[in-house]
């Protein structure tokens, strides 16, 4: 069964920094492609991130695009999002999702997603 | 505001058709694949609809997506109670800043 679960968010101030993890199982992690999804309080779905399945290719939301880092360590079957200058439009429930096998294109399999709370 | 446009609401009786419309550009349903994605009350996001209208394993025929030049749409037949939760459309946007996903701003559906 594939599984996805994030860990990492928690209550941070603006200006500071998280660093997000999703440990993958359930599946040959090396050979997908992940992004980041993050979904603000009550709020729609907001793309942040892909990395593809060697981490070669990167790719980041305006939004985050300077501020956020997304790497993987496909030895320990993990992803990771660093974040830094964290803003208040940054609290989210931020979730990984597993591309499908050969194909980028949607999300096929989705964490249960870790809060993050950027607030003073 | 989001990239792909979606109605903020819809809403139907059990047993009925509802459709959801997502309206994007040549940029991204235009030149990409578009997915639907549902989710339920305190969930995560759950694939509905990939390949504009293909359905994952296990996803009720009742589902059917499909998509026509920059627009996309989400169809729902023989409404049922558990069917109610918020709806987004997504596809991937190749701007000249870089590829990235965009999605709608999701529907809310509602069985009465």
């Amino acid at each position: 069964e594939v599984q996805l679960v994030e860990s990492g968010g928690g209550l941070v101030q603006p200006g500071g920094s998280l660093r997000l993890s999703c440990a993958a199982s359930g599946f040959s992690f090396r050979n997908y492609n992940i992004n980041w999804v993050r979904q603000a309080p009550g709020k729609g779905l907001e793309w942040v991130s892909y990395i593809s399945s060697s981490g070669s290719v990167i790719y980041y939301a305006d939004s985050v695009k300077g501020r956020f880092t997304v790497s993987r360590d496909n030895a320990k079957n993990s992803l990771y999002l660093q974040m830094n200058s964290l803003r208040a439009e940054d609290t989210a429930v931020y979730y990984c999702a597993r591309a499908a096998a050969g194909s980028p294109e949607y999300f096929q399999h989705w964490g249960q997603g870790t809060l993050v709370t950027v607030s003073s | 505001q989001s990239v792909l446009t979606q109605p903020p609401s819809a809403s139907g009786t059990p047993g009925q058709r509802v459709t959801i419309s997502c309206s994007g550009s040549s940029s991204n349903i235009g030149s990409n694949t578009v997915s639907w994605y549902q989710q339920l009350p305190g969930a995560a996001p759950k694939l509905l609809i990939y390949t504009n209208n293909q359905r994952p394993s296990g996803v009720p025929d009742r589902f059917s997506g499909s998509k026509s030049g920059t627009s996309a749409s989400l169809a729902i037949s023989g409404l049922q109670s558990e069917d109610e939760a918020d709806y987004y459309c997504a596809a991937w946007d190749d701007s000249l800043t870089g590829p990235h996903v965009v999605f709608g701003g999701g529907t809310k559906l509602t069985v009465l």
